[in-house]
């Protein structure tokens, strides 16, 4: 069985800030890990994925993100935020070791961009 | 374009009724899902089918039901015994083998039960 944390549910911040949103996660098996994002009223998006080698991923719209398998993280980075990036932003993880492709989601972060 | 359709993107039923929710998809994907997704909760995983004929309940089985009868097409029906159905639901498709678990999602669809 596995399971996904996101610590903050809100993350306030103002245009052009970092910010990091966390994501850790529980698993009895090696896992792929995920990052995704939905707009209101939209389905999700896929903003980046680790699956093996380099643990620093990059994804689209200048995020990126670092897997570390010592503390179970992969927190979610942005040097500079836009207003447009307003939007709830979910971690997952499927099992890499199994035929299992069903994802496992956190309960979401909702990032809001202030001018 | 290739992707994943939901129909109707919102849906209004009275308490007691079955409803039938559309997924189609044309990306080839051996791979689908349903999810539900309520506020603060995430995305709970309710049925998957990783090929045609065959499915798997999720985490949330109870009140829903699928058919695979086609590579392309994965209805969900809510039925009358799952006691709180007003939810987002998305559906959503993956390769069997590849891509590691990656999946696409369709644009939802928003059930309100009264």
């Amino acid at each position: 069985a596995q399971s996904v944390t996101q610590l903050d549910s809100q993350v306030p911040v103002f245009e052009e800030a970092p910010v990091e949103l966390r994501c850790n996660y529980s698993s009895s098996v090696s896992v792929y890990l995920f990052w995704y994002v939905q707009y209101p009223n939209q389905g999700l998006q896929l903003l980046l994925k680790y699956l093996s080698g380099s643990t620093l991923v990059k994804g689209i719209n200048g995020f990126e993100a670092e897997f570390n398998k010592s503390q179970t993280s992969f927190h979610l980075r942005k040097p500079s935020v836009h207003i447009s990036d307003t939007a709830e932003y979910f971690c997952a993880v499927s099992e890499s070791d199994t035929g299992r492709r069903a994802l496992t989601f956190g309960s979401g972060t909702r990032l809001q961009v202030q001018p | 374009d290739g992707g994943i359709t939901q129909s109707p993107k919102y849906l209004f039923r009275k308490e007691g009724q079955n409803v039938t929710l559309s997924c189609e998809q044309n990306l080839n994907h051996d791979a689908m899902y349903w999810y539900r997704q309520d506020p603060g909760q995430g995305l709970r995983l309710i049925y998957y089918s990783q090929i045609v004929n065959d499915f798997q309940k999720g985490d949330i089985a109870e009140g829903y039901s699928v058919s695979r009868e086609k590579k392309e097409s994965f209805p969900l029906t809510v039925t009358s015994a799952q006691k709180n159905p007003t939810a987002f639901y998305l559906c959503a498709s993956s390769t069997r083998t590849g891509e590691k678990g990656e999946q696409y999602f369709g644009p939802g669809t928003r059930l309100t039960v009264t």
